[in-house]
């Protein structure tokens, strides 16, 4: 069974620096999707970033990017340039395909200090 | 871009009856609609995976006669818990996928959420 394990409960970090939340999965599927998820206070959740594993290539959406180490099965989100928008629960995700379920990791929640 | 609505967004009700919660695809036939439980600060847990036409797949552990999954048409999947319990309650969020989107955008929508309180 596919696992996602976020090690980091809460961070913190300065408005306008750069933080790295930490992500490792478990599968024995060559052929998979990651995300993170945000989800601030209205519980709404917000896709972050998606890769996909056949690529290589890094994601990257403005401010957000992801490091995904696929023999390491590390899949980590490098936040710059933290607005106090940013301020909320992060959610690492893996999914088999497109169709199938989305198993998340149990969340890192992200404290932006003015 | 697509949307995915709940109905209700917060309910509360008395041990022992029973609660529908509504998730709806507002631009978008979803064959397939995941039902998701969240305690507070806490992860989401899959439920279960409501396909239209045919009976819901329940994730181990999950009752299937305490939460019932309706997918009776291609935008409407209903999630009824039946007789209710305080333990029962919880944020419930329902999700669904656009078989539109090509490869490269969003896999899944999620809905906003529906908070339940069992007194």
């Amino acid at each position: 069974a596919q696992t996602v394990t976020q090690s980091q409960p809460e961070m913190s970090v300065q408005e306008a620096e750069t933080v790295t939340l930490s992500c490792t999965y478990d599968t024995s599927e060559s052929d998979y999707y990651l995300f993170w998820y945000k989800q601030p206070p209205s519980r709404q959740m917000i896709l972050v970033i998606r890769q996909e594993a056949y690529k290589q290539q890094n994601a990257t959406e403005n401010r957000f990017s992801v490091n995904f180490q696929k023999a390491a099965k590390s899949f980590s989100l490098k936040i710059s340039d933290s607005q106090l928008g940013d301020a909320a629960m992060y959610f690492c995700a893996f999914a088999m395909n497109r169709d199938d379920k989305i198993i998340f990791g149990k969340g890192t929640r992200l404290h932006i200090l003015p | 871009g697509a949307v995915v609505s709940q109905h209700p967004s917060r309910v509360i009700c008395k041990s022992g009856t029973s609660v529908k919660i509504e998730c709806r695809s507002l631009d978008f036939q979803a064959t397939t609609m995941f039902w998701y439980r969240q305690f507070p600060k806490k992860s989401l847990m899959l439920m279960a995976t409501s396909n239209e036409g045919s009976k819901a797949t329940y994730e181990q552990g999950v009752e299937k006669d305490k939460f019932l999954i309706n997918h009776a048409s291609l935008t409407l999947s209903t999630l009824t818990v039946t007789s209710a319990h305080p333990e029962d309650s919880s944020f419930y969020i329902c999700s669904a996928r656009d078989p539109r989107l090509a490869g490269g955008q969003e896999t899944q929508y999620f809905g906003p959420g529906t908070r339940l309180l069992v007194l």
